[in-house]
């Protein structure tokens, strides 16, 4: 099963931050917070990762609570092309494979 | 560079014949994974690949199913008699370590 919990759906406006809440209370040391999403027939996509602090790259941002049991994905400028799931997942990092929940369904409006 | 690639893109076959779906993993990834996802469910995990290590299979969902890595590079997932459930999109992932890079996916339809 998932260790994870998101909300099934949000609706974010175009040009808006999309914030993506994730609860991993039973998170081990040694697992890192992923984040992929996949768009509409298409494979999942990366999109970032991180242990305990907080990340930054060209498609996001990921916030971690201190005691890292949630998260928030941050999508700074949404665009209609980031309507996709988006899947939390905790994995230990360099050997594990990908346990997916049920996501959440992103759909980003005009 | 070029990412990882998965053939044929569909494949449509009877109830009871066997198929064969192929990996490309991206050049110097020593992990590899597959999964597939039945329409309008998640993603399922079937069997991971590391380096020379014995392959993690406790995705499998029978039997039935099987894979093979070849030269620790491309990948087979193989399977025997198909059964209408086994319908699904089957998609390989590979890894150099940290997260995993996924392929277009194989389409496969049992009538």
């Amino acid at each position: 099963d998932a260790k994870t919990t998101q909300p099934p759906s949000m609706d974010c406006a175009e040009g808006r931050a999309a914030n993506l809440p994730c609860n991993h209370s039973t998170i081990s040391g040694n697992e890192y917070v992923y984040w992929y999403r996949q768009i509409h027939s298409q494979g999942p996509q990366y999109i970032i990762h991180g242990l305990k602090n907080n990340e930054t790259n060209e498609m996001a941002s990921l916030i971690i609570t201190e005691d890292r049991k949630s998260s928030t994905l941050i999508l700074p400028h949404a665009t209609l092309r980031d309507t996709a799931v988006y899947y939390c997942i905790v994995s230990i990092y360099n050997t594990d494979k990908l346990i997916f929940g049920t996501g959440t369904r992103l759909q980003v409006f005009p | 560079g070029a990412g990882v690639s998965q053939s044929p893109s569909n494949k449509v076959t009877e109830k009871g014949k066997d198929v064969e779906l192929r990996c490309d993993p991206i050049s110097g990834h020593t992990a590899l994974y597959w999964y597939r996802q039945s329409l309008g469910q998640g993603l399922e995990f079937l069997i991971y690949f590391q380096g020379n290590s014995a392959p993690d299979k406790s995705g499998l969902p029978s039997d039935r199913f099987s894979a093979e890595r070849t030269g620790g590079s491309v990948s087979t997932l193989t399977i025997q008699r198909t059964q209408q459930e086994d319908s699904a999109v089957y998609l390989c992932a590979s890894s150099s370590g940290g997260a995993q890079y996924f392929g277009p996916g194989t389409r496969l339809l049992v009538l």
